[in-house]
């Protein structure tokens, strides 16, 4: 089955620790690229998305995301940690082969960051 | 403040109960969306209406029953829900359902608990 594949589901690291959150999908074509981001109690919060051109995408709050087409990756990163960056972030692809605004999730990884 | 709103924000019910989620977007959006986010498995899509018409059901049972009456507000009907229904439903507006490239905007959730 077509999939959102996220490698890690928990990890930990100190502030100001490089961060890299991998992110793989199995859809041939076409496809939009998304992270999202839910801190403790809050809702689901868009970080950075990825429709067309330069595959180095810059977010909010210093994240970026680089588009590697031949390796069906979008890979979620930051150089430089906070404390305050302890959430869930889910990476989402809406394959453009299906029709309309659809998204898939990977399950997410869970970050904690250690002050 | 997301702009989406949803309540309430927990709920238990029985599985011999009917109980509705409601959920409703000040964006001025077209596209609403019903997910479900069960314990250790990914978001998973179960309506999508674009000016107030279901265009997606994503094999969902019939104990699951969405209502849209106007583009602003989004009802989740439940009745004889089965335990393995416990979740967290999420609520989300976009602009329009085409394009897809539209960002999907996410409400706080309802957590669902089944006894």
């Amino acid at each position: 089955a077509q999939s959102v594949s996220q490698h890690n589901h928990h990890v930990i690291l100190s502030e100001a620790a490089s961060l890299e959150l991998g992110c793989n999908y199995s859809y041939g074509g076409t496809v939009n690229l998304f992270w999202y981001v839910q801190y403790p109690g809050q809702h689901l919060q868009l970080l950075l998305k990825y429709f067309s051109g330069d595959p180095l995408v810059k977010g909010i709050k210093g994240f970026e995301a680089e588009f590697i087409k031949s390796k069906f990756s979008f890979n979620l990163r930051k150089p430089s940690v906070q404390w305050s960056d302890t959430a869930e972030y889910f990476c989402a692809v809406n394959p453009c082969m299906e029709y309309g605004n659809k998204l898939v999730f990977g399950a997410g990884t869970i970050l904690r960051v250690k002050s | 403040e997301t702009g989406v709103t949803q309540t309430p924000r927990h709920l238990v019910m029985g599985m011999t109960n009917k109980k509705s989620l409601k959920c409703e977007q000040h964006l001025g959006h077209n596209a609403m969306y019903w997910y479900k986010q069960s314990a250790k498995k990914p978001l998973e899509l179960m309506f999508v209406y674009s000016l107030e018409e279901r265009v997606e059901n994503n094999s969902v049972p019939s104990r699951f029953s969405p209502e849209c009456p106007n583009s602003s507000h989004l009802f989740l009907h439940l009745h004889t829900l089965q335990p393995e229904d416990s979740a967290l439903y999420l609520c989300a507006s976009s602009q329009e359902y085409l394009p897809i490239t539209d960002t999907q905007y996410f409400g706080p959730g309802t957590r669902l608990t089944v006894l």
